[in-house]
């Protein structure tokens, strides 16, 4: 167990609708950082934020947005969803403020887009 | 440009038999770090190493090895004496320097089977 949680665990939906992501970080940890891994593309990087502040970008999409609460947890949010959409997203933290930490893995999120 | 290649997509041996899986990365950077993740059935992702380029020593972490070779920019890692549940997706990555776009790329991952 990494001590990162991620809800939900599964999430169906139609095209065209919004859903919201949720990942609360390690103990501690002040970054966290939202991957996509689907079947075409592998892993991705999508988006970092270090304590409340984004940090870094990597390729997400204009219908996708993400923040970071006081808490510390984070959301992202994915819009206007389409079938290709359909993929695991991964929450990770790490305590520092870049990639080169050491990160911790949520279980994901398998989102599925019908 | 940063890049990960894992060759090896697939690789299936018979319990007890050593693997090694293959990792080579491209970078402009003399500070870079690597990381070598497990991604079982269950689907989580585990970290399992992380290596700066400053430290070029191998390491064993007891059925786990890794070679570092910055000469031939490989980071490859070895299971000795393999076991079914090291059956899992095995992932490389590489992050470079902070003052840099700071991403990390990860490698297409290798399947490993490991069979009883």
């Amino acid at each position: 167990d990494s001590g990162v949680t991620q809800t939900p665990k599964h999430l169906i939906t139609a095209t065209g609708q919004r859903v919201t992501l949720r990942c609360s970080p390690r103990s501690g940890d002040l970054s966290v950082y939202w991957y996509q891994q689907s079947l075409d593309q592998g892993l991705q990087f999508l988006i970092q934020y270090y304590n409340g502040e984004e940090r870094a970008k990597g390729n997400i999409l204009e219908r996708f947005s993400a923040q970071q609460f006081p808490d510390l947890h984070s959301e992202l949010n994915l819009s206007s969803l389409e079938l290709g959409d359909s993929a695991l997203y991964f929450c990770a933290s790490s305590l520092g403020t870049t990639h080169t930490d050491t990160q911790y893995f949520g279980p994901g999120t398998r989102l599925t887009v019908l | 440009a940063q890049k990960v290649t894992q060759a090896q997509t697939e690789i299936s041996v018979v319990e007890k038999e050593d693997v090694t899986l293959d990792c080579v990365y491209e970078t402009r950077d003399t500070t870079y770090y690597l990381f070598w993740y497990k991604q079982p059935p269950s689907g989580e992702l585990v970290f399992l190493i992380r290596r700066n380029s400053f430290d070029e020593q191998n390491e064993i972490s007891g059925r786990y090895s890794w070679n570092f070779q910055k000469s031939t920019s490989s980071f490859n890692f070895t299971i000795t004496a393999s076991q079914v549940v090291d059956s899992a997706v095995y992932f490389c990555a590489l992050s470079e320097a902070v003052w840099r776009d700071d991403k990390i790329i990860f490698g297409k991952g290798t399947r490993l089977h490991i069979l009883p």
